[in-house]
């Protein structure tokens, strides 16, 4: 009965691989987020998806790709990984835009 | 410079004392969220403020907004308290639904 969940948890990848991360959230919400956690720990947003329409894409590589195919699931696809790119991708979703956001348990991801 | 800044960075307390982390903004807001971050990495949201006071259990948040300053308070903590607390704010320019992330403050509760 997991609020929001992300598959895989862990990812170990060659560099130039394209992947894919998962995110489900069973609470009925209206808005799911992207965010990137780096190695010091600092999150930042990636993109925000209301109604299945895209309202945040910040400052992302276009070799980041959010898929929305409904409400309740926000894939991220990843095309020709960097180096760059190992973090822990967090997904996240609120009842509706400015409500509290809750968080998935994280993806780490590590490009080789 | 940071829009959202924590101190302190890092916090080591005995168990049972009263914990205050800080948080600064330099922008507008529209709410300020507070999170916490497990040692297994898993996030969890605390509180969401826009003014005033929240209390839950041993946990108290306060926001100043003419200040531009919000504070979390831990009553008797705990070692279970140890993690690492996140201040993020929506800016009141852009609408809720973007968050911007403190640097965040580790916290230890030693036994």
């Amino acid at each position: 009965d997991t609020a929001v969940s992300q598959t895989p948890k862990y990812l170990v990848t060659q560099m130039g691989n394209d992947k894919s991360i998962k995110c489900e959230q069973n609470l009925g919400h209206d808005t799911m987020y992207w965010y990137k956690q780096d190695s010091k720990k600092f999150l930042k947003i990636m993109f925000s998806y209301n109604n299945k329409e895209l309202i945040i894409n910040e400052t992302v590589p276009n070799r980041f790709s959010p898929k929305s195919p409904d409400k309740a699931h926000l894939n991220l696809h990843i095309n020709s990984l960097e180096l760059g790119d190992s973090a822990v991708y967090f997904c996240a979703s609120s009842q509706d835009e400015g409500m509290t956001q809750y968080f998935g348990p994280g993806t780490r991801l590590l490009v080789l | 410079k940071n829009e959202v800044e924590q101190s302190p960075q890092n916090l080591t307390a005995q168990e049972g004392e009263f914990i205050t982390i800080n948080c600064s903004y330099s922008v507008g807001i529209s709410a300020l969220h507070w999170l916490q971050q497990h040692p297994g990495g898993g996030i969890v949201s605390l509180f969401m403020l826009s003014s005033g006071k929240k209390k839950h259990g041993r946990l108290i948040a306060t926001i100043n907004i003419q200040e531009k300053h919000s504070s979390l308070h831990i009553t008797a903590s705990h070692p279970r308290d140890s993690a690492v607390y996140i201040c993020a704010v929506s800016p009141a320019d852009f609408g809720n639904e973007k968050l911007t992330f403190g640097t965040g403050t580790r916290l230890t509760i030693i036994p």
